[in-house]
């Protein structure tokens, strides 16, 4: 099994709403990624973790909080949106930190 | 600092032309990473190869090759005959193994492929 899968595949979530992505990767993977990625646009860090721990925040946002249960689950609680926060929301997964990304196929999201 | 710089923001070709895609990077470290990503319409980021800065050798896959020169400080990729299938938006990335990058993936602006029949 060499998939990243991430729930839901579209959101639509007013500003007020509290909503979760979800990702699961069965690969044995010890660094699991979220990644936002607007239209047009690459791909930016957001959060990485590494063994069940966060170690890289890239500044982003309060309303935004990662979460890894597990290894082979990680999260992204969503509270509070704004309109610019609308993207495609990718989380990836690999062996180490440089190895190659397993990406998910995202999340769209759109905040209203 | 990283930085990655895909000159060519969009690039059009009629099937079976060669297409070769540029790539320069700029980074402060000797140890570092270098990677190719293909996102087709469906919006997956799909893994190509991954070079680490000792290895320059060149390397080929199918009707996939990259050229890597530290010289110039370049990751170019080129597909030869491409096809239609190869549209998509291709990224280079870079990793640093070092200082306050580190483990940090980043991504050039992509460069926009499409292949005409």
């Amino acid at each position: 099994d060499t998939e990243v899968t991430q729930t839901p595949k579209h959101l639509v979530m007013g500003m007020t709403n509290k909503k979760s992505l979800k990702c699961e990767q069965h690969m044995g993977h010890r660094a699991m990624y979220w990644y936002k990625q607007k239209a047009k646009k690459p791909p930016e860090l957001m959060f990485v973790y590494s063994y069940e721990k966060l170690s890289i925040n890239e500044s982003v946002p309060s309303r935004f909080s990662p979460e890894c249960p597990n290894s082979s689950l990680l999260n992204l609680h969503l509270h509070a949106l704004q309109p610019e926060d609308s993207a495609l929301y990718l989380c990836a997964s690999s062996q180490g930190f440089f190895e190659k990304l397993f990406f998910g196929s995202g999340t769209q999201l759109s905040v209203l | 600092a990283q930085k990655v710089t895909q000159a060519q923001t969009e690039i059009s070709v009629v099937e079976k032309e060669d297409v070769t895609l540029d790539c320069v990077y700029e980074t402060r470290d000797t140890t570092y990473y270098l990677f190719w990503y293909k996102q087709p319409p469906s919006g997956e980021l799909v893994f190509l190869i991954r070079r680490n800065s000792f290895d320059e050798q060149n390397e080929i896959s199918g009707r996939y090759s990259w050229n890597f020169q530290k010289s110039t400080s370049s990751f170019n990729f080129t597909i030869t005959a491409s096809q239609v299938v190869d549209s998509a938006v291709y990224f280079c990335a870079l990793a640093n193994a070092g200082g306050t990058s580190y483990g940090k993936l980043t991504f050039g602006q992509g460069t926009i492929l499409t292949v005409h029949p």
